[in-house]
């Protein structure tokens, strides 16, 4: 799987929009760019994830340049139970196991 | 929302003793798997299962073992818990379609003294 870079922090103000951005220069034709969160203590979550064309669910929406080297997940309004820490992953199409590796990630502190 | 529980969420237990951390998920998923994670660190796989009565050790060696009697369970069991097996065990389940989303349990949080 693909390298990606994240910045370790963030800061955002409740009720506007969180863009964490993330780089994964070195992904290749077949590999989905997944978004998962974790909050202290608690299982990670899974926010969204894509292959080329931007996407939106309930949580998050997902924007992939077009080249596919970059991407960022915004949260459109922020709230302070959103403050975790936020992984960028990139993953093949697996047909057999797969352990998830998500590196470092970015802390999201959403503040008041 | 994924719908996968473990119970119990916190334990404390004496060294020696064996325990059983419980697994369940309602998706009706085939792949099921079980990660071992300390506080601030990556996740570590420990074991998987494909299906019914198929298992397979994860990257990480463990002195665990897992069964999967039943599609929608996936129990742990240490035999003799050590003081080096303290840490957070999180249990995952995906649909095994071509995206293989795997969603996480609340996981257990282990102590052993």
């Amino acid at each position: 799987d693909a390298k990606t870079t994240q910045p370790p922090s963030m800061d955002c103000a409740e009720g506007r929009a969180a863009n964490l951005p993330c780089n994964h220069s070195t992904i290749s034709g077949n590999e989905y760019v997944y978004w998962y969160r974790q909050i202290h203590s608690q299982g990670p979550q899974y926010i969204i994830h894509g292959l080329k064309n931007n996407e939106t669910n309930e949580m998050a929406s997902l924007i992939i340049t077009e080249d596919r080297k970059s991407s960022t997940l915004i949260l459109p309004h922020a709230t302070l139970r959103d403050t975790a820490v936020y992984y960028c992953i990139v993953r093949g199409l697996s047909g057999s196991a797969r352990q998830l590796t998500f590196g470092s990630g970015t802390q999201l502190t959403v503040l008041p | 929302e994924a719908d996968i529980y473990q119970t119990p969420r916190y334990l404390v237990i004496g060294t020696g003793k064996k325990i059983t951390l419980e697994c369940s998920q309602t998706m009706g998923h085939d792949k099921m798997y079980w990660y071992q994670q300390d506080p601030g660190m990556e996740l570590h796989l420990i074991h998987y299962s494909y299906g019914v009565n198929s298992t397979e050790k994860g990257d990480l060696s463990s002195e665990s073992t897992v069964s999967r009697i039943r599609t929608e369970h996936f129990p742990l069991t240490l035999e003799s818990a050590r003081p080096s097996h303290t840490s957070q065990y999180l249990c995952a389940s995906s649909e095994g379609d071509y995206t293989d989303t795997q969603y996480f349990g609340p996981g257990t949080r282990l102590t052993v003294l």
